[in-house]
């Protein structure tokens, strides 16, 4: 079955730096590849996704991920982050032939003015 | 168009109780998945619901199920409430049951689950 590590429990950065979350799978095919964010107290919200293609997505709130099938990896970066970025973010994988996504253990992120 | 609804936002029990959850989809989606999750166990998968019946169901004992009607809403139910049920739970809908896998689930606010 698939899995995902996210190595990194907690991660401070000052506001305006970059920032790169990382995100390992593991899973025998090509999978479904997601990151998404929760903020205290909400819902899950989707920031970008991979199916297939371009191994660089794009997503919302000025986060991108490159898809890399020789590391596992798919890592989350932003170029420079707002305090409003602070929340938790998950990555998670889901299998081509099955409805089972599995989620990291999620990586809190703290922005310091 | 309105997002995904969860009531109640909040919920005490206690052990040997049981509860009922409820999630209202957004409008025109057919799939609703719940998730709990926990400090310790993290996000996981409960079950999946299309069309009204259970499509998916994740590694849960039976205490946990759940069933979706005519108009798409769902609704979980919990028996016999153990410590470690204590949670949040989390419901997700998307427009069909292929989506879940290549498209987008929209997730609510989640019900917070404590039992004492």
């Amino acid at each position: 079955a698939q899995s995902v590590t996210q190595p990194d429990i907690h991660i401070t950065v000052s506001e305006g730096a970059s920032l790169e979350l990382r995100c390992n799978y593991s899973y025998g095919a090509t999978p479904y590849l997601f990151w998404y964010v929760q903020s205290p107290g909400q819902g899950l919200q989707l920031l970008l996704k991979y199916f297939s293609g371009d191994t660089l997505v794009q997503g919302i709130k000025g986060f991108e991920a490159e898809f890399k099938r020789s590391q596992s990896s798919f890592n989350l970066r932003k170029p420079s982050v707002h305090w409003s970025d602070a929340a938790e973010y998950f990555c998670a994988v889901a299998a081509g032939n099955n409805n089972d996504m599995r989620f990291g253990a999620g990586t809190r992120l703290t922005v310091k003015p | 168009k309105a997002g995904v609804t969860q009531t109640p936002r909040y919920l005490i029990k206690t052990r040997g109780q049981q509860v009922t959850l409820s999630c209202s989809p957004i409008s025109g989606h057919r799939s609703v998945s719940w998730y709990q999750q926990t400090p310790g166990q993290g996000l996981q998968f409960l079950f999946e619901y299309f069309s009204e019946t259970q499509r998916n169901k994740g590694n849960f004992p039976g205490r946990f199920s759940g069933r979706q009607f005519s108009n798409s809403r769902s609704e979980m139910n919990v028996s016999t409430l153990e410590l470690g049920d204590s949670a949040l739970y989390l419901c997700a809908s998307s427009l069909n049951s292929r989506e879940l896998v290549g498209g987008t689930q929209y997730f609510g606010p989640g019900t917070r689950l404590t039992v004492l």
